[in-house]
């Protein structure tokens, strides 16, 4: 069965530190796979998306960037944090049509 | 623009009564539609989708939704609600922009309270 991983579950940096959060799929191949932002524990924000490796799509203009360097490995960065930055971070993955599956996110607080 | 629409904030419902969580939407061709639940601080559960066939579909811990094509609806039903479906709840839409590229796009979400 498919599984997703994405650590840390909390993470405090401060002001003007680098982000580095991993996310890894199991029991597939060539999956889609997501990075969203919610922020204030409502609505998600797609962050960016990818379908295949080294293929990365941007949704929003921001301070993050996202890599894929292996197939089922998805990981997003900054090189200097905002405040702004705060919020809930969840991967997911998905197949063509279908559901996507998320992660248990990453709750990033930026002090 | 393919979307979804919740349009409120939060339910409350007495625990034992039906409960309903609405959702609408706006898709250009067939509409593939999409529930999900998520708890403090953790991550979304999938619930149940629609993609063709039935239109009451039916999905995980006894919730069910009904596409309805003349309303632009899929409304998230239970019949009878436990305190402990407390929690959020997405409506999503499958928006395709081709080449394989496949993404969710979520409403805001709403907020369920099931009051003992």
């Amino acid at each position: 069965s498919q599984t997703i991983h994405q650590w840390p579950a909390t993470l405090v940096q401060p002001v003007g530190s680098p982000l580095s959060l991993e996310c890894t799929v199991e029991g597939t191949s060539n999956p889609n796979l997501y990075w969203y932002r919610q922020a204030a524990g409502r609505g998600l924000q797609l962050l960016f998306y990818s379908v295949g490796i080294g293929q990365i799509s941007s949704e929003v203009p921001q301070n993050l960037s996202a890599s894929r360097p292996q197939d089922r490995q998805f990981i997003l960065s900054s090189k200097k944090l905002l405040l702004s930055d705060s919020g809930f971070y969840l991967c997911a993955w998905g197949q063509g049509i279908t559901e996507a599956f998320f992660g248990q996110g990453t709750r990033l607080t930026v002090v | 623009a393919q979307s979804v629409a919740q349009p409120e904030d939060q339910v409350n419902v007495a625990e034992g009564n039906p409960l309903t969580v609405k959702c609408t939407y706006s898709v250009s061709g067939n509409p593939y539609l999409f529930w999900y639940v998520q708890y403090p601080n953790r991550g979304l559960q999938f619930l149940l989708k629609y993609i063709t066939g039935d239109n009451l579909v039916k999905g995980s811990y006894g919730f069910e939704a009904e596409f309805n094509k003349s309303q632009t609806s899929f409304h998230l039903k239970k019949p009878s609600a436990l305190v402990s479906d407390s929690a959020l709840y997405f409506c999503a839409v499958r928006v395709s922009s081709g080449g394989g590229n496949n993404r969710l796009a979520f409403g805001k979400g709403n907020q369920v309270v099931v009051i003992p």
